[in-house]
């Protein structure tokens, strides 16, 4: 089992371009997150999913957006790339609440934005 | 509101020295998780621990000891003779009911050889 999979590992953005960071999972997982993490700081949560077609707002949702059309795939698309946004990105899933709640996490998306 | 407090910031000890990290939650949930997780200087996010709520016993994983007190809303982690290998940042998270995981603003570890 490979787990949670990100793509690509470090990327240099301009001003107002935008991007899509990959993340898919091999572990079934309902449930995936989006995080974001600041240099020095803990996670925030951007974006989540209870389920294919299913998404939510998580705490700075701005500047994102999120679909998630099959179990394996929870792709992060950035529109209008600001300074704001250089961040390490995390995804991550799991069974959920009932199972544990457990969240494992991919190796993380390195971002800046220039 | 639910919450997640790690007190110690930064921690230096000198390795073969035993180190606490602290963390102290609050929920309204009766039925919740926590956790603790590493990240190491590479920087991804190693699961370390579940707890439930139900499950007040300590736990042990050779150096590793977690300590879960409900009257006192702690969950606090012991390292015995820390190794260099232990430095990381280590985070503290709540999961209740929303399965949305509530992070700490994680403790820095450093071990001096």
């Amino acid at each position: 089992n490979a787990g949670v999979t990100q793509t690509p590992k470090f990327r240099i953005l301009k001003i107002g371009q935008s991007m899509t960071l990959q993340c898919t999972q091999d572990m079934n997982h309902n449930y995936m997150y989006w995080y974001r993490q600041d240099p020095g700081m803990g996670l925030k949560l951007i974006y989540y999913s209870v389920g294919a077609g299913i998404t939510d707002k998580g705490e700075v949702p701005n500047g994102y957006n999120v679909s998630r059309s099959t179990t394996e795939d929870f792709p992060l698309r950035l529109e209008l790339a600001a300074p704001s946004q250089t961040s390490v990105y995390f995804c991550a899933s799991s069974h959920g609440l009932a199972a544990g709640g457990t969240q494992y996490f991919g190796p993380g998306t390195r971002l800046l934005v220039l | 509101a639910q919450k997640v407090t790690q007190a110690q910031t930064e921690i230096s000890v000198v390795e073969k020295e035993d180190v606490t990290l602290d963390c102290v939650y609050e929920t309204r949930d009766t039925t919740y998780y926590l956790f603790w997780y590493k990240q190491p200087p590479s920087g991804e996010l190693v699961f370390l621990i579940r707890r439930n709520s139900f499950d007040e016993q300590n736990e042990i994983s050779g150096r590793y000891s977690w300590n879960f007190q409900k009257s006192t809303s702690s969950f606090n982690f012991t390292i015995t003779a820390s190794q260099v290998v232990d430095s990381a940042v280590y985070f503290c998270a709540l999961n209740q009911r929303d399965d949305k995981i509530i992070f700490g603003k994680g403790t820095r570890l450093h071990i001096l050889p």
